[in-house]
């Protein structure tokens, strides 16, 4: 399978608790960007990368969320002190600079704070 | 910032009939304009998109228009059929602004045989 990838598909933690999620994007897609939708919403934006460089976070991304993306390939997004606000499905998506820009996006993790 | 509303949320057609989903934007810059398809536990997949130099793009049996003086743009399906049941989602984006998209809030339609 060549398309966006993530994992976990599912994680379950309780309150204040530090998780971590990985993205895999298309090969040789420069930008990376993260979304996050709740039950009956549309994503939301989060943050976006080209290449290794973080060009924009969204005003929803508290200091709790940190996302890296430290070789241009692979990205991560940590959640510190999760509060139980924060569950949701968190989507990655790809795409490639040029003129078609369509985002690709990944199967999402669900992530569950009890 | 941008704000996407779409409408209606719910929509059930008959089966081979058309159905027609509405969103306006906010922002005149926005340029691009993609149509996302999810299904129950699934990844959005993009259907059909637009940018801002076109007034209409078709696909088979799903067309786009974009009317960028008003804001608005909509998707049209014809010859409804069972397996397009799904939420489907607009959203607009800026190209060569890092193209981050804003997404309405989804409709659910639904083909009934």
């Amino acid at each position: 399978d060549t398309g966006v990838s993530q994992d976990p598909r599912h994680k379950i933690t309780k309150r204040g608790q530090n998780v971590t999620f990985r993205c895999d994007p298309i090969s040789e897609h420069n930008r990376l960007y993260w979304y996050r939708q709740t039950l009956g919403q549309g994503p939301e934006f989060l943050t976006y990368f080209q290449n290794e460089a973080q060009l924009e976070k969204s005003r929803l991304l508290s200091d709790r969320f940190s996302a890296e993306r430290p070789k241009g390939s692979f990205s991560t997004l940590e959640i510190q002190r999760t509060e139980q606000g924060d569950s949701a499905m968190y989507l990655c998506a790809s795409s490639t600079r040029g003129n078609t820009d369509t985002q690709y996006f990944g199967p999402g993790t669900r992530l569950t704070v009890l | 910032g941008e704000n996407v509303e779409q409408h209606p949320s719910t929509l059930s057609v008959q089966e081979g009939d058309s159905a027609v989903i509405k969103c306006t934007y906010s922002d005149s810059a926005s340029n691009y304009f993609p149509w996302y398809k999810q299904e129950l536990g699934k990844r959005p997949q993009l259907i059909i998109d637009i940018r801002s130099n076109v007034g209409e793009k078709k696909d088979q049996r799903i067309a786009v228009t974009l009317n960028k003086t008003a804001k608005h743009f909509s998707l049209h399906i014809t010859e409804t059929q069972p397996e397009d049941s799904a939420v489907y989602f607009c959203a607009a984006g800026l190209t060569g602004g890092g193209n981050k998209l804003t997404f309405g809030t989804g409709t659910q339609l639904k083909v009934e045989l």
